[in-house]
């Protein structure tokens, strides 16, 4: 079956930082999102994106699916955005989830 | 807006012990979706539903598992005789329902702890 790594596996950033998280599937897949687990363990959908990039504020996503992998960009980072941050592909109607990247952000 | 809740938020139970976790979804679609999550690892897929059918399940799902929607709403995951390890969070998923293929939604889980 599919695997999916993430990384890094754990990042710690100053407010306002920058940063960038990747994910790495094994196989063609036709669905991907990203989701981030919040400190209550809500999963909380950042972006669907089996292709493509698509951005929402601070947060943009590209996906590359000829080559295996995606990234998660987030932009000046906030206190509210640590947790972690998950991937999750499929090549039918069920995902594979990775093992994530926890975030903290330090104010 | 929740997309999807869940019924119990917390369910504490003893080894041994029938479960039944609720998820209603908040408007009528057709594929739902188990996983469950182990303190601290990785969400894991358990078994999806189309139209009151299992049309995919996991390794994990095994025969002390079982799910229905016996009301055409509620969906429910069943845990026959609970074990130490059954213990974690389980989340109900739906699709969107929008017309983009396998976006799921996620409700906000119950944590199972089995003592």
């Amino acid at each position: 079956g599919i695997q999916v790594e993430q990384s890094p596996p754990d990042l710690i950033l100053q407010e306002g930082a920058n940063s960038t998280l990747r994910c790495n599937f094994s196989d063609s897949v036709n669905n991907l999102q990203w989701f981030h687990q919040n400190p209550w363990g809500q999963l909380i959908n950042l972006f669907y994106i089996p292709s493509g990039t698509k951005q929402n504020g601070r947060l943009s996503a590209t996906t590359v699916a000829t080559e295996r992998y995606s990234l998660l960009y987030i932009s000046s980072s906030q206190t509210t955005d640590s947790g972690v941050y998950f991937c999750a592909a499929g090549a039918g109607q069920n995902f594979v989830f990775g093992p994530g990247t926890r975030l903290s952000v330090l104010p | 807006e929740p997309e999807v809740t869940q019924t119990p938020s917390h369910q504490v139970t003893q080894m041994g012990q029938e479960v039944i976790l609720r998820c209603v979804p908040i408007s009528n679609h057709l594929y739902f979706y188990w996983y469950r999550q182990i303190l601290g690892q990785k969400v894991e897929f358990l078994v999806s539903f189309y139209n009151n059918e299992i049309s995919e399940k996991s390794e994990i799902f095994d025969d002390q598992f079982s799910v229905e929607r016996p009301d055409g709403s509620n969906f429910t995951l069943k845990i026959r005789s609970t074990k130490l390890e059954d213990s974690a969070m389980y989340f109900c998923a739906r699709e969107t329902g929008t017309g983009v293929p396998y976006e799921q939604y996620f409700g906000p889980g119950t944590r199972l702890t089995v003592t």
